[in-house]
């Protein structure tokens, strides 16, 4: 079945730093990927829809110069948080859906998430 | 506005006993879909079944089966025969538009716990 791979599974790293979070679906294309963010025991929390070719659509409330999207080809989007702070330390997980087919009937597959910690 | 409602924070079942996770929706869209995924404590998102808004049948994946009652507007998740890998937080999501760049919103999930 379709797959979605996201690198790195876990990052630790010192405040000021920006991480790079990859996206990637393996055996389908996606002009489409999404990026969500879960606190522990709580909710995905849709960030941003990422479009290939074209600018990301943030969701209300979220930085988009803190959190740059970036899809530059049919099977790769990376989530880049910048200058990261404790505050930003999350789940973030990636998602995709085979845009083979119709619309609502496709299941969207999802990354492995990548559990970033920010000292 | 579109949502997502589950109010059971956390349930208990016995090992092989059948168990409902409720969860409905509010949408004035007409054509929609409704999933439900199982995310264990490794973090991955498991996709489990679906129901389209226009389906005549309620959906049935194995051991899972989807309680759809459209007046109500609510899609409750049935497990049949509780295992103890079922153990896992449970998200109901909705899906509005049939274009391919419909948003996926999740529900504030359900820790199930399956006791032996």
């Amino acid at each position: 079945g379709a797959v979605v791979s996201q690198h790195p599974s876990r990052v630790i790293c010192k405040s000021g730093t920006s991480v790079k979070i990859e996206c990637r679906s393996l055996d389908f294309q996606a002009t489409t990927m999404f990026w969500y963010r879960q606190f522990p025991k709580k909710s995905l929390m849709l960030m941003a829809t990422s479009n290939e070719g074209s600018k990301a659509t943030y969701e209300q409330g979220v930085e988009k110069d803190k959190f740059l999207i970036n899809h530059a080809s049919l099977t790769l989007s990376t989530l880049t948080v910048t200058s990261a702070h404790p505050e930003d330390s999350s789940f973030y997980i990636c998602s995709a859906r085979d845009q083979g087919g119709q619309g609502a009937i496709q299941p969207q597959h999802f990354g492995d998430g990548t559990r970033l910690s920010i000292l | 506005a579109q949502k997502i409602t589950q109010t059971q924070p956390g349930m208990f079942v016995q090992e092989k006993e059948a168990v409902t996770l409720d969860c409905t929706y509010d949408t004035s869209d007409p054509s929609y879909g409704l999933f439900w995924y199982k995310q264990p404590s490794s973090g991955e998102m498991i996709f489990l079944i679906y129901q389209g808004s226009y389906d005549q049948q309620n959906a049935t994946e194995g051991r899972y089966s989807l309680n759809f009652q459209k007046a109500r507007k609510s899609a409750n998740l049935v497990i049949s025969a509780s295992q103890l890998g079922d153990s896992a937080m449970y998200f109901c999501a909705m899906r509005l538009s049939l274009g391919r760049g419909g948003k996926l919103i999740f529900g504030q999930g359900t820790e199930l716990s399956v006791k032996p």
